[in-house]
């Protein structure tokens, strides 16, 4: 149980277009949801946390503008790059947790995406 | 100070050995504690989720926590080279709304 999907798993795309990921937790409803950001040999960095039905949180030096979260459904939420460009090339990861919206559930973590921008 | 602290290693180990991974952390309110592994460009796999202080075991992991020193182990038993990954503890709270603070990661190498 608690699977979360991440699509695309890789994408390469050239500077100033726009990239989305989506993220659907398949076995559970994710009333919260995280999309996080790691450079290579790094840890986690939390960019923004989402719940069902509000605007995404984002956390101190992430450009809202720039990284926009949508969290629609209680399935489902999307990261939009807008206008990327080479600094933006990362690897996106995504989580989703059940139960309350603060709930000590767990975090369950889709397999990512490597975003390279040209 | 990180409120929480893991060594990154590498840790490199035989096939077979008992490997030892820990955090430690500063704040004592937080009472959910998880390990999650994650292999190179995959997400994280949560392995153990436990709550309080105390031992939790599944299968060739075993997941310890002591409150009252702020340290919380992961025992993997009989270690294979499949295990090698990054292993990552978090832990969260409920005056922090529940919001996972991770360490930094081990990266583990066990060598056939």
């Amino acid at each position: 149980g608690a699977v979360v999907s991440q699509h695309p798993s890789w994408v390469i795309c050239k500077s100033g277009t726009s990239v989305k990921i989506e993220c659907r937790s398949l076995d559970f409803q994710a009333t919260t949801m995280f999309w996080y950001r790691q450079f290579p040999k790094q840890s986690l960095m939390l960019m923004a946390t989402s719940n069902e039905g509000s605007k995404a949180t984002y956390e101190q030096g992430v450009e809202k503008d720039k990284f926009l979260i949508n969290h629609a459904s209680l399935t489902l939420s999307t990261l939009t790059v807008t206008s990327a460009h080479p600094e933006d090339s990362s690897f996106y990861i995504c989580s989703a947790r059940g139960g309350a919206v603060y709930s000590n559930q767990p975090q369950h973590f889709g397999d990512g995406t490597r975003l390279s921008i040209l | 100070q990180k409120e929480v602290e893991q060594d990154p290693g590498p840790l490199s180990v035989p096939e077979g050995a008992i490997v030892s991974l820990n955090c430690t952390y500063s704040n004592s309110a937080f009472q959910y504690f998880m390990w999650y592994r994650q292999y190179s460009r995959k997400g994280p796999e949560l392995l153990m989720y436990t709550y309080s202080s105390g031992n939790k075991e599944d299968g060739r992991f075993t997941a310890q926590v002591d409150k009252s020193s702020k340290y919380i182990s992961l025992f993997i038993r009989d270690s294979q080279p499949s295990d090698s990954a990054t292993y990552l503890c978090a832990m969260s709270a409920l005056t922090g709304g529940f919001k996972t603070i991770f360490g930094a990661g081990t990266r583990l190498f066990v060598k056939a």
